[in-house]
This record gives structure tokens, C-alpha cells and sequence, in this order.
């Protein structure tokens, strides 16, 4: 049972224009939200997080809104560079320090 | 402080045969965790320490499965009797206590021939 749905396996974009990753969750008690950013032969780094008592957070080029009511959280990156290209994993958490679970991630290409 | 330290990066060993894994976490974090990642999935789960207290092991850690962390420092995982569906890249993390920002190693790719 999958807790933490990424739907589209991979997306591409061109350079300049905004990337949109999606993200469902199932878990109502999931309350903290995060996305990863891995290049390969990497592990994943932390990107940007929001907590379940905002709908939005943004940092520089990246911003995340989060829908409650919806289960649903989005990445929007603009404008998107050729060093985005990567995979993005959206991971989710309840409060009590419970381990982050995480989607089966999105291949973001940006083509110049 | 260099970040979180992974070794092997790749291994690859006959099916039956044993491995250990070791984990060098940021030295100031109190969290440790392993996650497993195969093809086309996310990073799975497996177990957490806090300091050197194991807290929660996943389902998906079978009893061939175990993880140390001998003085809250270093993390060691080892699979016993290795099988062909052991073959994932092995992450490690870890944190400060109540914080969700991890910061992973470069991963141990195992391969079970």
C-alpha cells in the first residue's frame, strides 16, 4: 500500500519554462512534507519542506503548495535550468518523529 | 565535517554469502537511519537508531537483516545468507533529533550474483 504516490514517472521541460511535480498522499496523519532531489550516483539532497499548518513555502527558484483537503502537493520550479535535471522524490512524515516515507520519485528533464 | 559517509560505494557478492555495510553519519546528528532503494522505487525504510538505541525496524528488515550503532557514532547493517532480491542500493541518513531535513550518503549498491 503505497502511502506516498508520485504518478508521473517523468516529465520534461523546456529551459526558461516552470516545472510542476505532483505528489498524492493517502495517510491523514502525515503532517510534515519534503522533496528530494537525486542525481545519479548521488543520494538524494534535501530541497524545500512545508508543514501541514502552511499551503505554501518558497525558497529562490522552488516553491511547494500543499492541498489538504486534496492529499496533494506540488514542486514548481521556475525557471527551470538544465542542472534541475533530475530525480525528485516527495516524502511525507506524521509528527512522532516517524521514519519519512517516500514516492517512487519523478525524472525531471530540462532541455536547453 | 564531510557529510554522511558510505562504504563499500558498490559490492557485489555470491548469492549465500554475508555483507556488512558501514554508515559514518554527521558526527553532530543523533539520528541514524537505512533506507533500501531498488530499480524505479523510492528509498524504502528498513531502521533508525537515536543514538545508539535502535528505535523502529520496518517489516521489510527480515531476521537475516541486522543493524548496529555501537556508541551512537558509526552504523554497521549486515545481511546474512545474502539472496538475488537483496540487490538494491543501500542508503544511509541521518539528522538531528526532530528535524526531517536528512542528509544521505552516496548509497552502497549491492549486487547478489
Amino acid at each position: 500500500d503505497q502511502q506516498v504516490k508520485q504518478n508521473s514517472p517523468s516529465l520534461s521541460v523546456q529551459e526558461g519554462r516552470i516545472s510542476i511535480l505532483n505528489c498524492d498522499y493517502t495517510n491523514s496523519m502525515f503532517d510534515y512534507f519534503l522533496w528530494y532531489k537525486k542525481y545519479p550516483a548521488e543520494g538524494p539532497t534535501f530541497l524545500i519542506s512545508i508543514s501541514s499548518i502552511k499551503d505554501k513555502n518558497e525558497d529562490g527558484r522552488f516553491t511547494v503548495f500543499l492541498n489538504k483537503s486534496a492529499k496533494h502537493l506540488s514542486l514548481h520550479i521556475v525557471p527551470s535550468q538544465p542542472g534541475d535535471s533530475a530525480v525528485y522524490f516527495c516524502a511525507a512524515a506524521s509528527s512522532g518523529n516517524t521514519p519519512l516515507v517516500f514516492g517512487k520519485g519523478t525524472r525531471l528533464s530540462v532541455i536547453a | 565535517d564531510t557529510g554522511v559517509s558510505q562504504d563499500p560505494r558498490h559490492k557485489i557478492t555470491k548469492r549465500g554469502q554475508n555483507v556488512t555495510f558501514r554508515c559514518d553519519p554527521i558526527s553532530e546528528h543523533n539520528r541514524l537511519y537505512w533506507y533500501r532503494q531498488t530499480l524505479g522505487q523510492g528509498p524504502e525504510f528498513l531502521t533508525y537508531f537515536q543514538n545508539e538505541a535502535q528505535l523502529e525496524k520496518s517489516r521489510l528488515l527480515s531476521d537475516r537483516f541486522s543493524a548496529e550503532r555501537p556508541k551512537g557514532s558509526f552504523s554497521t547493517l549486515e545481511i546474512q545468507r545474502t539472496e538475488q532480491g537483496d540487490s538494491a542500493m543501500y542508503l544511509c541518513a541521518s539528522s538531528f533529533l526532530d528535524h526531517y531535513g536528512y542528509t544521505f550518503g552516496s548509497g552502497t549498491r549491492l549486487t547478489v550474483v
